[in-house]
């Protein structure tokens, strides 16, 4: 089935300091890939994503490009900010027999100090 | 505004008392499950629901049960509840799975003691 491989930190970065996440995938056909952001306390919410090959998702100063042929969805930020301190996750769609969910990768907790 | 509403955010209950968590989306959205997530372990999907009347099982559904009467309600049941369900619980809906976002509510903490 579809699987998510994250780097899972935790990071910890001084404020306008540049963020990769690293995230690769193993999927039949061409998913939809995503990448989600909970911040404390709060629930998860959609950051970027992308639908098919070569497209980039960018939300928040935030980017990734769906790379079919290193099968990567990488995020990254030109210049973090205190309040980018999250916990980010990678996802993507699984659906077989019986089974429709989004598979996630374990998470990284992103700290940005001033 | 669109939203996916859990209750409650925090509970502490014993071990065997029966408890239901309660979720309900307002964006008419057809596709809803429900997810814990543990430390180390990420996010695991308990159940899901393709529309009313229309429910399945996920990778961690011992346990639990689930309902969908309406479109917008998706109640997690917890007939007996043990201490290895103490977790963070979250509801999410979508409208097209697999290629549209996912909703989450702000997630229920739970503690079985």
């Amino acid at each position: 089935g579809n699987s998510v491989t994250q780097m899972e930190g935790p990071v910890t970065l001084s404020e306008e300091a540049f963020l990769t996440i690293n995230c690769t995938y193993t999927a039949t056909g061409y998913p939809s890939l995503f990448w989600y952001v909970q911040y404390p306390g709060e629930g998860l919410q959609l950051l970027l994503k992308a639908t098919k090959a070569d497209d980039k998702g960018s939300n928040k100063g935030f980017e990734a490009t769906y790379r079919k042929e290193t099968t990567s969805f990488h995020l990254e930020k030109g210049s973090v900010q205190v309040s980018d301190s999250a916990v980010y996750f990678c996802a993507l769609p699984h659906s077989g027999g019986s089974n429709y969910k989004l598979t996630f990768g374990k998470g990284t907790l992103l700290t940005v100090n001033p | 505004e669109a939203q996916v509403t859990q209750n409650p955010r925090y509970l502490i209950t014993v071990t065997g008392k029966k408890l239901t968590v309660t979720c309900s989306q307002n964006m008419n959205h057809e596709y809803m499950s429900w997810y814990r997530q543990d430390p180390g372990l990420g996010l695991r999907q308990i159940y899901y629901s393709m529309n009313v009347e229309v429910t399945d099982k996920g990778d961690v559904p011992e346990g639990y049960k689930v309902s969908r009467k309406e479109k917008r309600n998706f109640p997690l049941i917890l007939e007996s509840p043990s201490p290895n369900q103490t977790s963070l619980y979250f509801c999410a809906s979508t409208r097209e799975f697999g290629h549209t976002e996912a909703f989450f509510g702000q997630g229920t903490r739970l503690t079985v003691v």
